[in-house]
């Protein structure tokens, strides 16, 4: 799976909007980009994925360069809620081996200050 | 629908004493992992099943073990603790598919 590298930290002002960048820049034809965040002491909640094209659900929006070596996570308007660490993993899809290993990296802390 | 559930949420332990950390899911997936977490880290996969009957090692598999008799329960096993198992260990479940994870509470486990 290719490598993913995201910010350690990110601040975010309440109702703005939080962008999130990811690097993959190894990135292969067949990967899928997937977002998970994690709120403290809770467990990681899946947020959303696409494969080269822009993705929206009620969570956030997911944005990925032509190229596809990068992408941005894009959650519209921050509440406190939406502290938390965020991750980006690449993950390959339609195999076997695809079965469910997600390779979390440290991720980004997003604070969401009021 | 309770999702993905696990029980103990907290459990401290002895050095060299043993214990079942349960998971169990209720949307028939057959993808089940466990993961742990130490401060300031990220997830690391301990072991995995892709369905009753099948499982296999993770990232980091040694002083645990696991087993899958039915699709709704992954348990997983510390034989014999140790300090180095002190983490917060999640469980994961996903159906066919995407890589959609549903994950579990946590259960904290300290070993003195």
């Amino acid at each position: 799976d290719a490598k993913t590298t995201q910010p350690t930290s990110m601040d975010c002002a309440e109702g703005r909007a939080a962008n999130l960048p990811c690097n993959h820049s190894t990135i292969s034809g067949n990967e899928y980009v997937y977002w998970y965040r994690q709120i403290h002491s809770q467990g990681p909640q899946y947020i959303i994925h696409g494969l080269k094209n822009n993705e929206t659900n009620e969570m956030a929006s997911l944005i990925i360069t032509e190229d596809r070596k990068s992408s941005t996570l894009i959650l519209p308007h921050a509440t406190l809620r939406d502290t938390a660490v965020y991750y980006c993993i690449v993950r390959v899809e339609g195999t076997t081996d695809s079965w469910g290993k997600l390779q979390f990296g440290a991720g980004t802390q997003v604070v969401v200050t009021p | 629908n309770a999702g993905v559930t696990q029980t103990p949420k907290f459990q401290v332990l002895k050095t060299g004493q043993s214990m079942t950390l349960q998971c169990a899911q209720d949307m028939n997936h057959e993808y089940m992992s466990w993961y742990r977490q130490d401060p300031g880290m990220g997830l690391r996969l301990i072991h995995y099943s892709v369905g009753a009957g099948i499982t296999d090692q993770g990232e980091v598999p040694n002083g645990y073990n696991v087993s899958r008799s039915t699709t709704e329960d992954f348990p997983l096993r510390l034989l014999s603790a140790a300090p180095s198992q002190t983490s917060v260990y999640f469980c994961a479940s996903k159906g066919q598919g995407k890589n959609i994870q549903y994950f579990g509470a946590g259960t904290r486990l300290s070993v003195l």
